[in-house]
């Protein structure tokens, strides 16, 4: 069974700092890896995805993410954060066949001025 | 660009009442997920649906049950309502050529009391 960790519940970042989640996987086969945005009371936001290829993949607002297989991981990043990336992040896993998204449990940026 | 439309956004209802949810995929999607995401968790996958079939099913419970219809939209019916049902409920569409790659409403937000 596939299943997704983000070990950072809470992450506290000053406005214009760098910003790093953490994600790691676990399944069999190749995954397909996406990074989820929502802000309170709100939808799920695609911010990026990788299925195959270059290991380093840009989504929108600013953010990346680098697969790395030897160590599962598929961490987001960004070099300057602005108070309006305040909001919950998601990493998933989807199979290669389709159907469901296994989620992560989420990690809460908090943005200081 | 159109992107899937729930409604409600929000219900109220009282325990051992039932609830409907609807979901309209973007145009040209046939595939239709639902998930749930509790207080402070991450969303999980119900069941899904491809051209008016059931394609998948998660932890769905017995009490709730769902179908697409021939124009693609589709329905969560939740029967006997429970205080532990109050969540917020997503809808994803996405085609099946590309079924990994879904797409999230906004959400219905339902309270039981």
């Amino acid at each position: 069974a596939q299943s997704v960790t983000q070990p950072d519940i809470h992450i506290t970042v000053s406005e214009g700092a760098s910003l790093e989640l953490r994600c790691n996987y676990s399944y069999g086969a190749t995954p397909y890896l996406f990074w989820y945005v929502q802000s309170p009371g709100q939808g799920l936001q695609l911010l990026l995805k990788y299925f195959s290829g270059d290991t380093l993949v840009q989504g929108i607002k600013g953010f990346e993410a680098e697969f790395k297989r030897s160590q599962s991981s598929f961490n987001l990043r960004k070099p300057s954060v602005h108070w309006s990336d305040a909001a919950e992040y998601f990493c998933a896993v989807g199979q290669a066949a389709g159907n469901k998204l296994t989620f992560g449990g989420g990690t809460r940026v908090l943005v200081k001025p | 660009a159109a992107g899937v439309i729930q409604s409600p956004r929000h219900l109220i209802k009282e325990k051992r009442e039932t609830a409907t949810l609807k979901c309209y995929p973007i145009p040209r999607h046939d595939t239709v997920y639902w998930y749930q995401q509790g207080p402070g968790q991450d969303p999980q996958f119900l069941i899904s649906f491809y051209e008016k079939m059931q394609s998948d099913k998660g932890s769905i419970p017995d009490r709730f049950s769902a179908q697409q219809f021939s124009d693609y939209h589709s329905e969560l019916n939740m029967s006997s309502l429970e205080l532990g049902d109050s969540a917020l409920y997503f809808c994803a569409s996405s085609t099946r050529d590309r079924s990994y790659e879904q797409y999230f409403g906004p959400g219905t937000r339902l309270t039981v009391t």
